[in-house]
């Protein structure tokens, strides 16, 4: 199993430019999420989605996007991108709460740069 | 607005030492406690983790102690290793919220030979 799985592992972007960011997972968890990880300041959820279809805001959902096609994906959308969005970006799923502890499978990171 | 307050924000610790990291949470709904350990290049990865219904948790060498009343909880690493160097995010969670975590802001471990 490879787990969850992001693409790309490095970006560079021009302020405006816009890019998705690609997660997958091969646990068949229905939840997935997107974070974001800043210096001292944890990772903070931006999106995230309990199935097939459905998405829902975290606590800094502002200039991003994104969809859940397939249940093995999630996709986060920067339609515009901009110099605060400068971070590094995680991915991560869970399966529903069924057992005693819920616990967070979390891909490699995306680092993207927003010149 | 910071839910879970974590402390210090960086730790340098001597090998065979106990590192001890804090947090504190605001919301007295939250009924799960996590601790995720981050390796640089890494995504974080579950560590260890406790409910409110007891007061500590060993696994190895690394213990939860909770404090409900004080809404205050911590991690302890007894005898450091520098393998253990990384970052430590202590989280907290609602059961009927999705499983969202909200993190405290990390510290970074050092462990010096």
């Amino acid at each position: 199993n490879a787990g969850v799985t992001q693409t790309p592992k490095f970006r560079v972007l021009k302020t405006g430019q816009s890019m998705t960011l690609l997660c997958a997972q091969d646990m068949n968890h229905e939840y997935m999420y997107w974070y974001r990880q800043d210096p001292g300041m944890g990772l903070r959820l931006i999106h995230y989605s309990v199935g097939e279809g459905t998405t829902a805001k975290g606590e800094v959902p502002d200039g991003y996007n994104v969809s859940r096609l397939k249940k093995q994906n999630f996709l986060l959308g920067l339609e515009s991108a901009a110099p605060s969005q400068t971070s590094v970006y995680f991915c991560a799923s869970s399966p529903p709460y069924l057992a005693a502890y819920n616990e967070q499978f979390f891909g490699p990171g995306t680092r993207l740069t927003v010149l | 607005q910071q839910q879970v307050k974590q402390s210090p924000q960086s730790l340098i610790v001597q090998k065979g030492g106990i590192s001890i990291i804090n947090c504190a949470y605001e919301n007295t709904a939250f009924d799960y406690f996590p601790w995720y350990q981050q390796f640089p290049g890494k995504g974080p990865a579950l560590l260890i983790a406790i409910r409110p219904d007891v007061s500590e948790k060993k696994e190895g060498r690394f213990t939860i102690s909770f404090n409900k009343s004080a809404k205050q909880f911590s991690l302890h690493i007894m005898d450091s290793q520098p393998g253990d160097s990384a970052t430590y995010f202590c989280a907290a969670s609602l059961d009927n919220a999705g499983n969202m975590l909200t993190f405290g802001g990390g510290t970074r471990l050092m462990v010096k030979p």
